[in-house]
């Protein structure tokens, strides 16, 4: 069965600082990896995916990500964050065994401060 | 609808007493799910619809937790003889394929059980 691990639950940043969220997976198939975030008091929206091809991906708001199948993790990062940029990042896979189910890391509360 | 609709927003209801959830999914999104998240929890995967496949219910905690799509739209979570511990928000997702490329996720229901 594939988990998923967000090792940190919290991230207090200085603002203009960098941040790297971290997110480790296991599953024995193929995998798709997303990042979502939660703004306070909003829904979940799409940061940005893996599904194929280059393992650095670009999502919304400045972020990236880098899938690493050796090291089975999909980390977040930005070179420097805004305020407003707190929120809570949820790291979720899906794959063939689980019939492309998404499930979610218990998610990284960012805290980003002036 | 232009995103995933779900109602009602809060719902505060007597410990032991009924509740239904309902969500509308995008139109045309033929996978469904319901998620629980609770605070310090994250995203706790419910119950999973794709298609006419028999849904993946390997999330639901309990006998009292149901859900069911009729005719591939409209999903209804049904939690009986609620407890305090099911107080939560009850999120619903809906994506448009089998590979899913992104979950568009409802604002939530909050449930308080008193």
């Amino acid at each position: 069965a594939q988990s998923v691990t967000q090792l940190d639950s919290q991230v207090p940043v200085f603002e203009e600082a960098p941040v790297e969220l971290r997110c480790n997976y296991s599953s024995s198939v193929s995998v798709y990896l997303f990042w979502y975030v939660q703004y306070p008091n909003q829904g979940l929206q799409l940061l940005l995916k893996y599904l194929s091809g280059s393992t650095l991906v670009k999502g919304i708001n400045g972020f990236e990500a880098e899938f690493n199948k050796s090291q089975t993790s999909f980390h977040l990062r930005k070179p420097s964050v805004h305020i407003s940029d707190t929120a809570e990042y949820f790291c979720a896979v899906s794959d063939l065994n689980s019939g492309y189910a998404l499930n979610f890391g218990k998610g990284t509360s960012l805290l980003v401060t002036p | 609808g232009a995103g995933v609709s779900q109602s009602p927003s809060n719902k505060v209801t007597e410990k032991g007493k009924d509740v239904e959830l309902r969500c509308d999914p995008i139109s045309g999104h033929t996978a469904l799910y319901w998620y629980r998240q609770s605070l310090g929890q994250g995203l706790e995967f419910l119950i999973y619809f794709q298609g006419n496949s028999a849904p993946d219910k390997s999330g639901l905690p309990s006998d009292r937790f149901s859900a069911e799509r009729t005719g591939g739209s409209v999903s209804t979570l049904t939690i009986q003889r609620t407890q305090q511990e099911d107080s939560a928000v009850y999120l619903c997702a809906s994506s448009s394929r089998r590979v899913n490329t992104e979950a568009f996720f409802g604002q939530g229901t909050r449930l308080t059980v008193v």
